[in-house]
């Protein structure tokens, strides 16, 4: 049974036009992560949430926001998707940090 | 910036054939080394988690080896089967600092093994 959801699996947006990628889990774990990875480019971490805390990385483009609004669902939201940011995003859980994360299957995003 | 390097990116081998991938990292303020295997339109599957120098853990024909002093680590599967196709991905965790609680990744090696 999968345990880290995301939908949807493949997503086409417009330049410019904000899209909203989702992830869910049935874990109940605290930790929840969003990676982006480039084609040929190791997976990159945008941003977690440690329960309500939100941690942003320094190089995350203020075009990405997230929100947690429970335990068991983050979403992520970008304001106005450029090309380059066509990519996979996967999302993670983990109980605590520095554990074991479990991944969703990712949303492939392409940007028109 | 962590450097997370993993070598070859691509490999192609026959089914039967044993093969092995690198990983390489910074040694300093090691905390964890994970393998993660994805296969396409699957979630990256935890394979491993190795935490001491010298480690070597095994599930079934695949095996890794841990160097936290000179920075590698070793994947290798045993007799490759076509469904051992996938991308291998390692991860390094840090101990403390900015990247305390993160995984930064290698960019993987996609393995091809054909009947």
């Amino acid at each position: 049974d999968a345990m880290v959801i995301q939908n949807p699996r493949y997503q086409v947006t417009q330049f410019g036009k904000p899209v909203t990628l989702s992830c869910s889990q049935t874990l109940n774990h605290n930790v929840m992560y969003w990676y982006q990875q480039k084609s040929s480019q190791a997976p990159k971490l945008l941003f977690h949430y440690y329960d309500k805390d939100f941690n942003n990385e320094a190089d995350t483009p203020d075009n990405f926001q997230s929100r947690r609004p429970n335990t068991s669902f983050c979403f992520l939201d970008i304001r106005s998707p450029g090309l380059g940011d066509a990519a996979m995003y996967l999302c993670a859980t983990s109980r605590d940090l520095q554990l074991e994360q479990y991944f969703g299957p990712g949303t492939r995003l392409t940007v028109t | 910036i962590l450097n997370v390097e993993q070598s070859p990116q691509s490999l192609h081998v026959q089914e039967g054939d044993s093969t092995n991938f690198t990983c390489s990292f910074p040694s300093s303020n090691f905390y964890a080394l994970h393998w993660y295997r994805w296969e396409t339109a699957k979630s990256p599957e935890a394979l491993f988690v190795m935490t001491l120098n010298g480690d070597e853990k095994k599930k079934g024909r695949i095996s890794a080896t841990l160097n936290t002093k000179e920075g590698y680590s070793y994947l290798y599967i045993k007799g490759s089967q076509p469904e051992d196709s996938a991308t291998y991905l390692c991860a390094l965790s840090q101990a403390g600092g900015t990247s305390y609680g993160k995984l930064t990744f290698g960019q993987g090696t996609i393995l091809t093994v054909h009947p």
